[in-house]
């Protein structure tokens, strides 16, 4: 079965620092993968969204990418800040489906 | 800006007694979800529900669990029989669409369910 893999060791980084968050899938290729943000005790909040057939994607300070030959997508948050310490869940969709299916996520925090 | 809600935000029971968890989707919504997250571990799909039927479960979902949509604005998620390890905290979401996923799920603040 498919699985989202996510380095669940917490990522610490100075403030005004490009983070960098892994998220590894095994198996088939997912059409699609999302991005959410997790702060502790709320629900996830929507962050980015990444076709298979989109190399990268760009909303504000943020970016991800989406490598099919590594089977990995890359999230990135530019010039960091500490309000965006928060935990990281990437995410994956079937097509046709509603699940979606998270994993265990990365906790960034960034030091001021 | 319009937002998922959910009551109580805390919710302690005894084992074996049925909880009832609410939430109000956003109202122009058509799908609605429920997810739960044991402390440190992975937010875990439960059942995802359209037009008044269930359209997806997971195996997580067996006969103590059950979702209704009582009105035009309420979905609640039923346990029938409470057990220790049903505790977490259950989330609610909604979307415009479903069965795609390009369309993005807004999720509620939470219940945290304590079984006892």
């Amino acid at each position: 079965s498919q699985k989202i893999e996510q380095n669940s060791e917490a990522l610490n980084i100075q403030e005004g620092k490009t983070a960098t968050l892994t998220c590894n899938y095994t198996n088939y290729s997912p059409a699609y993968l999302q991005w959410y943000r997790q702060d502790p005790g709320r629900g996830p909040v929507f962050l980015l969204l990444i076709r298979e057939n989109e190399k990268e994607k760009r909303k504000e300070r943020l970016k991800v990418t989406f490598d099919t030959t590594l089977k990995q997508s890359l999230f990135h948050i530019t010039a960091s800040q500490p309000a965006d310490s928060a935990t990281y869940l990437c995410a994956w969709v079937r097509g046709g489906y509603q699940k979606v299916t998270f994993g265990i996520g990365t906790k960034l925090q960034v030091i001021p | 800006e319009p937002e998922v809600t959910q009551t109580p935000s805390h919710q302690v029971t005894q084992m074996g007694q049925e909880v009832i968890l609410r939430c109000v989707p956003i109202s122009n919504h058509l799908y609605f979800y429920w997810y739960r997250q044991i402390l440190g571990q992975k937010v875990e799909f439960l059942v995802s529900f359209y037009n008044n039927e269930i359209s997806e479960k997971s195996e997580i979902f067996d006969d103590q669990f059950s979702v209704e949509r009582p009105d035009g604005s309420n979905f609640t998620l039923k346990i029938r029989s409470t057990k220790l390890e049903d505790s977490a905290m259950y989330f609610c979401a909604s979307s415009e669409e479903g069965g795609h996923p390009a369309y993005e799920q807004y999720f509620g603040p939470g219940t945290r369910l304590t079984v006892t």
